[in-house]
């Protein structure tokens, strides 16, 4: 049981390179979750789904896609980077929209 | 307790004593609340969470307080120890179901030895 897998957990692009950050959850979880998490700041929601087939945005939406097709996974891409991209990424799941989020361990990206 | 800033509130406690961090949240509406931890360069870990229709909730060496006519959490470490020391933040569900918790900015806790 791998919980919350999240891969590259370290990945550096040029502005305007696109990329996908892999999140993948083995726990059966209907909600998944992106969080970005800049330093000296909280962490603020990208996008989030509630089932596969189902996302909807979060605070910080602009310069980011997602989709859901299926339960287990929940790819975040970004179409063109910028370095105001630069970040940590997180992602996360849980059983309902009022249980604890289980959190991967993160993704690094530097955009120069 | 959490604010907006680049600045994280800082929190220094001797090991031994015990710690308070307090958290605002914004919707009164929210009806979810939960704390994490957060070591250095890693993800945040579950510490407690309470529901809109409890005021108390206590685990080990933690307990979490809910003031819901002010809007105010906080989160109690008893016996603060050295591995304490990190990042907590607080998070509510903006009265929601749809798995949208926002985060406050943080809180980072130093136990001094």
């Amino acid at each position: 049981n791998a919980g919350v897998t999240q891969t590259p957990k370290f990945q550096v692009l040029k502005t305007g390179q696109s990329m996908t950050l892999q999140c993948a959850q083995d726990m059966n979880h209907e909600y998944m979750s992106w969080y970005r998490q800049d330093p000296g700041m909280g962490l603020r929601l990208i996008h989030y789904s509630v089932g596969a087939g189902i996302t909807d945005q979060g605070e910080v939406p602009n310069g980011y896609n997602v989709s859901r097709s299926t339960t287990e996974d929940f790819p975040l891409r970004l179409l063109s980077a910028a370095p105001s991209q630069t970040s940590v990424y997180f992602c996360a799941s849980s059983w309902g929209g009022n249980e604890k989020l289980f959190f991967g361990s993160g993704t690094q990206l530097s955009v120069l | 307790g959490e604010s907006v800033g680049l600045h994280l509130p800082t929190l220094s406690v001797q090991e031994g004593d015990n710690s308070i961090i307090n958290c605002a949240y914004s919707n009164s509406a929210s009806d979810y609340f939960i704390w994490y931890k957060q070591e250095s360069g890693k993800g945040p870990q579950f510490i407690i969470d309470i529901r809109s229709n409890m005021d108390k909730r206590q685990g080990q060496r933690v307990t979490v307080l809910l003031n819901k006519t002010v809007k105010h959490l906080s989160l109690q470490i008893a016996a603060t120890q050295p591995g304490d020391s990190a990042v907590y933040f607080c998070a509510e569900n903006m009265g929601n179901q749809g798995g949208k918790l926002i985060f406050g900015q943080g809180t980072e806790l130093s136990v001094k030895p």
